[in-house]
């Protein structure tokens, strides 16, 4: 695998499920990052880890919930989630947070259907 | 309020010819510029930046121009060919690091170049 993956691609949950989404990235990078794409709005930022601290909640509510075991792997728990969170779910990674000109790197996204 | 607008969410242009896609902010701080390129199914893929010590950036067949005092970039494409078909993000950050080095993303235009 190259790049930053992404499992799974598409996912269909009920509001009283609890289920995770993964990301993992294979370039040697120490920032991850979990971000939002809810039709016809811009991408959004959710969470940013760095070097596995996270450094960023940005005023996600807690059904939500990041998880970075090591800076290879990333982490999305979701529970009791409601219809409004259907979206694409987009992980990127950068090779840190030091430089914020660094370019990141994204994956192919998860399809969030909330029924 | 948005801080990073793209006005138009289409654009079609014939094969061969140039490809103007335009991006305006608002804050005054930003000082980094990228724009995305995402295919269906995909996740973005970093194109082009350019520096707000810059006025123009190149690379190939894209080019990057900024216009701090108006606060609009504009990516070229010339010529566009069919596989630049895509949707393409503008995103700004400002500084380095913390959170003012987050990205913050525009909605996207669809670019559709015709054979």
């Amino acid at each position: 695998e190259t790049g930053v993956t992404q499992t799974p691609r598409h996912l269909v949950m009920g509001m009283t499920n609890k289920k995770s989404l993964k990301c993992e990235q294979h370039l040697g990078h120490n920032a991850m990052y979990w971000y939002k794409q809810s039709a016809k709005k811009p991408l959004e930022l959710m969470f940013v880890y760095n070097f596995k601290e996270q450094t960023e909640n940005n005023s996600v509510p807690s059904r939500f919930s990041p998880e970075c075991p090591n800076s290879s792997h990333l982490f999305l728990h979701l529970h009791t989630l409601q219809p409004e969170d259907s979206a694409l779910y987009l992980c990127a990674s950068s090779q840190d947070r030091g430089l914020a000109h660094y370019e990141q790197y994204f994956g192919p996204g998860t399809r969030l259907t909330v029924t | 309020d948005q801080q990073v607008k793209q006005n138009s969410p289409s654009l079609s242009v014939q094969e061969g010819r140039i490809s103007i896609l335009n991006c305006d902010y608002t804050n005054s701080m930003f000082d980094y510029f990228l724009w995305y390129k995402k295919y269906p199914a995909e996740g973005p893929t970093f194109l082009i930046s350019i520096s707000s010590i810059k006025d123009k950036n190149e690379d190939g067949r894209f080019t990057v121009f900024l216009n701090k005092s108006a606060k609009h970039l504009s990516l070229h494409i010339v010529p566009s060919q069919p596989g630049d078909s895509a949707v393409y993000f503008c995103a700004a950050s400002a500084g380095y690091g913390g959170s003012q080095g987050n990205l913050i993303f525009g909605k996207g235009t669809k670019l559709s170049v015709k054979p």
